[in-house]
Parts: C-alpha cells; structure tokens; sequence
C-alpha cells in the first residue's frame, strides 16, 4: 500500500460541476506535488508546495486550484473543466532540501463529460 | 530546459528474455532517478544514481549511469510478467525544486 492516500480514486464530472480531489500523506514530508498523467504519457507536473505555500505554478489554468491545509494534506479544487481534463490527477510527496525521491499516491481517474 | 529521452518507447517480450531500456539528456543529469508504474497505480522509485559511471543492482535489474552524466540505462535479466509496467527516468532541474520525467518505456512481458 501506498503511504500517499488519494481520495477518490475515480471521478465523473460535468463541465459545470465543481469537485475537490484530495491527497493526505503522514511521512512528515513538507513538499507536497500534483502531476497530470493522461493515458500513455509521462506525469507532467502541475503545482508544488514546500512548506504549505505554492512555489511552482506549472502555468496551469485557473479551472484547477490548489489548496495546501496543513503539512499533511493536499487539495486540488476543480471548476468548470474541459473534457481534455480527463487524465489521471497524481499526487506526491517528499522530504525538502536535495534532490530526493517522490512518494506517489495511486492518482485519482478523472473523467470530465 | 532540460529534456530526458527513452527508449525504445514501447518494448513486448516473451518471459525469460533480457532487455535494456535507455534514457538521454539534453544537458548533464544532476541526480537520476527510475521509477516504475504499474497499471492502475502511481510511480514507484526503484533507485536514484548519482556518480559517474555508477552502477547499481536490485535483483534481476541493472542500473548504470553514462561516465558523461547524460545517459543511463536499465538492464532487466531473465524478465517476468510481473516486471510488465511504464519504467520512467526523472531528473530534477538546477533548482533542485521541480522532478521532470522522460517519455518513458512501456515494458510487457508474457508469460
């Protein structure tokens, strides 16, 4: 099992809904990621926190945004998204400082109709 | 912007046989990690290399890193389908701040 929990693992949504996807991690890790898989490609990195505040904006669009509560949990708030949304939503982990190695939860399967 | 390449990007063997995945930068690596992804489930680091040359195994998997820090390679002995899955190269940027995967290896072995 992973120690990274995403919650839920699948999600149907209309263009006009609004949902959250959530990401709880109790590693004690204080970088916290969300990456955009879609099928047969590479994750892409959305958003990263260090220390609960946003440090990188991989330039994405306003319908997605980020909520760091505490050093434990991720949000991700999703707002009257497009059907090329659907992808799979990953989110990670990691201890600061160094280049070290992400810990990823299994992803949340977002569908977008 | 640094870009990291595998290949090749689609590999289907028969069980029992062995094979090499490769990964290459644009510009020198700074620490390189490998992860595999099963269906269904997020990535997983199987090693991170770090010095010139370096070689490191887990099991029937063989990691090398290039002498010039811009290309590795994965090495896989005697493969089983349970090694069936998408093996992606990572890097992190000069910042040390953002982790960028390659293209990745789509690997299926049957039994």
């Amino acid at each position: 099992d992973t120690e990274v929990t995403q919650t839920p693992k699948h999600l149907v949504m209309g263009m006009t809904n609004k949902k959250s996807l959530k990401c709880e991690q109790h590693m004690g890790h204080r970088a916290m990621y969300w990456y955009k898989q879609k099928a047969k490609k590479p994750p892409e990195l959305m958003f990263v926190y260090s220390y609960e505040k946003l440090s990188i904006n991989e330039s994405v669009p306003s319908r997605f945004s980020p909520e760091c509560p505490n050093s434990s949990l991720l949000n991700l708030h999703l707002h009257a998204l497009q059907p090329e949304d659907s992808a799979l939503y990953l989110c990670a982990s990691s201890h600061t400082g160094g280049r070290t190695p992400l810990h990823f939860g299994n992803g949340t399967r977002l569908t977008v109709t | 912007t640094q870009l990291l390449e595998q290949s090749p990007q689609f590999l289907s063997i028969q069980e029992g046989e062995n094979l090499t995945v490769y990964c290459n930068s644009s510009s020198v690596f700074s620490s390189l990690q490998w992860y595999r992804q099963e269906p269904g489930e997020g990535p997983v680091l199987l090693v991170t290399v770090v010095t010139d040359g370096e070689v490191k195994k887990l099991k029937r998997l063989t990691f090398q890193f290039g002498d010039a820090r811009k290309d590795s390679s994965l090495h896989i002995t005697a493969a089983q389908p349970g090694d069936t899955g998408l093996y992606l190269c990572a890097d992190y940027n000069n910042a040390g701040n953002m982790l960028t995967f390659g293209g990745g290896t789509r690997l299926m072995v049957k039994p």
